[in-house]
């Protein structure tokens, strides 16, 4: 079956850690997207990729970095510099070709700091 | 400026009762899409209609069905007779040619509740 793959799907970390969560998709999609949901909040994008190598910042990309080293797979690293990374992180893919425009959306990672 | 407003926070209503959630969007551009995706408790958003804007058709699919009016900028989704597997909350969101479809603007959702 086709999809996207996020883990872990809780994530705790103290302060002043960094930590890295996984995005996989086997969908052969061309662009990737992370995004930060907070409590009865709506999306915000943090960062997104339309080809390996090469990523764009996006409304909320300070104290996150990123990778696109392969098709499939795009890590989000939340540094010590994100002051406030407890969240909801949702990863997303969209085939680039086409009329199909959505994007499509793994189950989630949810980061709390103590 | 919003680009996509969602001014419904919460609605809730009884089981088999029609409801409508509202969604209103700004943009520039000629060429641009709408969406609207399902949040359920588990935390996935789950596609559920994309409509590009030179298509008004409205759509129906089962018990939902999309009203698209470009005249008041618009985008509403209905759910007829609603059940409680409908509680959730639900997104609408707008992505433009201007920066190739790549940035969606999502509203700030609307919480359904469905009681039995």
């Amino acid at each position: 079956d086709g999809g996207i793959t996020q883990s872990p799907k809780y994530l705790f970390r103290k302060e002043g850690q960094n930590v890295t969560l996984s995005c996989e998709q086997n969908l052969n999609h061309d662009a990737m997207y992370w995004y930060r949901q907070d409590p009865g909040q709506g999306l915000r994008l943090i960062y997104y990729s339309q080809i390996v190598n090469d990523f764009q910042k996006g409304d909320i990309a300070e104290g996150y970095s990123v990778s696109r080293e392969k098709k499939e797979s795009f890590p989000l690293t939340v540094t010590s510099a994100q002051k406030n990374p407890t969240a909801f992180y949702l990863c997303a893919s969209r085939k680039l070709a086409g009329d199909y425009n959505e994007q499509f959306f793994g189950p989630g990672t949810r980061l709390t700091v103590l | 400026a919003q680009k996509v407003t969602q001014a419904q926070t919460e609605i809730s209503v009884v089981e088999k009762e029609d409801v409508t959630l509202d969604c209103v969007y700004e943009t520039r551009d000629t060429t641009y899409y709408l969406f609207w995706y399902k949040q359920p408790p588990s935390g996935e958003l789950v596609f559920l209609i994309r409509r590009n804007s030179f298509d008004e058709q409205n759509e129906i699919s089962g018990r939902y069905s999309w009203n698209f009016q470009k005249s008041t900028s618009s985008f509403n989704f209905t759910i007829t007779a609603s059940q409680v597997v409908d509680s959730a909350v639900y997104f609408c969101a707008l992505s433009e040619a201007t920066n190739n479809f790549n940035k969606f603007y999502f509203g700030s959702g609307t919480k359904l509740n469905v009681k039995p």
